[in-house]
């Protein structure tokens, strides 16, 4: 059982360049997010989905889109990068959502993917 | 917007000390509050999922009580190991919004 797969694991960009985060889950969760983490800060929401083709933003969502076009996959897209967007990236999946808010199910993590931006 | 302090931020123990720790969040609007493990160079890992005033949850030598009226929940380790060293996340939320707190790095010495 694969869980929740992320790519790539590192990624170095130059400032301005965009790159697309990948995540896919196949344990059929409804709920997606993706969290960035920096040092001394707990995990920041940047955008979450609660089904095939709903979105909505988190904590953090200024640079970043996303799309869930499927319930397996949730991409996370870097338009034009900035050196602020170094971080560990981390997409995490639940099986329990709701369209009002967050979820209330445990979280499965991807291993995480560390971008650096120059 | 939730705020959410976790204490200590950091706490060495021998092995086989009991140790606790804490998490605090505002208390209205509450819906649920997570615990998660995370160790180092690995992804989090849920603990407990806790929803109701008073509950206690455990696993192994890890338990969880939660306080939903006055806004905080505490960890304990009985007995702790080695191979318990790792960052203790909190994350409450309410009806609208889930934050993780910065974590409680626990260390445990052999």
């Amino acid at each position: 059982n694969a869980g929740v797969t992320q790519t790539p694991k590192f990624q170095v960009l130059k400032t301005g360049q965009s790159m697309t985060l990948q995540c896919a889950q196949d344990m059929n969760h409804e709920y997606m997010s993706w969290y960035r983490q920096d040092p001394g800060m707990g995990l920041r929401l940047i955008h979450y989905s609660v089904g095939a083709g709903i979105t909505d933003q988190g904590e953090v969502p200024n640079g970043y889109n996303v799309s869930r076009s499927t319930t397996e996959d949730f991409p996370l897209r870097l338009l034009s990068a900035a050196p602020s967007q170094t971080s560990v990236y981390f997409c995490a999946s639940s099986y329990v959502g709701t369209a009002a808010g967050p979820n209330t199910g445990e979280l499965f993590f991807g291993e995480g993917s560390r971008l650096t931006v120059l | 917007i939730l705020n959410v302090e976790q204490s200590p931020q950091s706490l060495h123990v021998q092995e086989g000390d009991s140790t606790n720790f804490t998490c605090s969040f505002p208390s209205s609007n509450f819906y649920a509050l997570h615990w998660y493990r995370w160790e180092t160079a690995k992804s989090p890992e849920a603990l407990f999922v806790m929803t109701l005033n008073g509950d206690e949850k455990k696993k192994g030598r890890i338990s969880a009580t939660l306080n939903t009226k006055e806004g905080y929940s505490y960890l304990y380790i009985k007995g702790s190991q080695p191979e318990d060293s790792a960052t203790y996340l909190c994350a409450p939320h309410d009806d609208n919004d889930m934050r993780f707190g910065a974590g409680t790095r626990l260390t445990v010495k052999p």
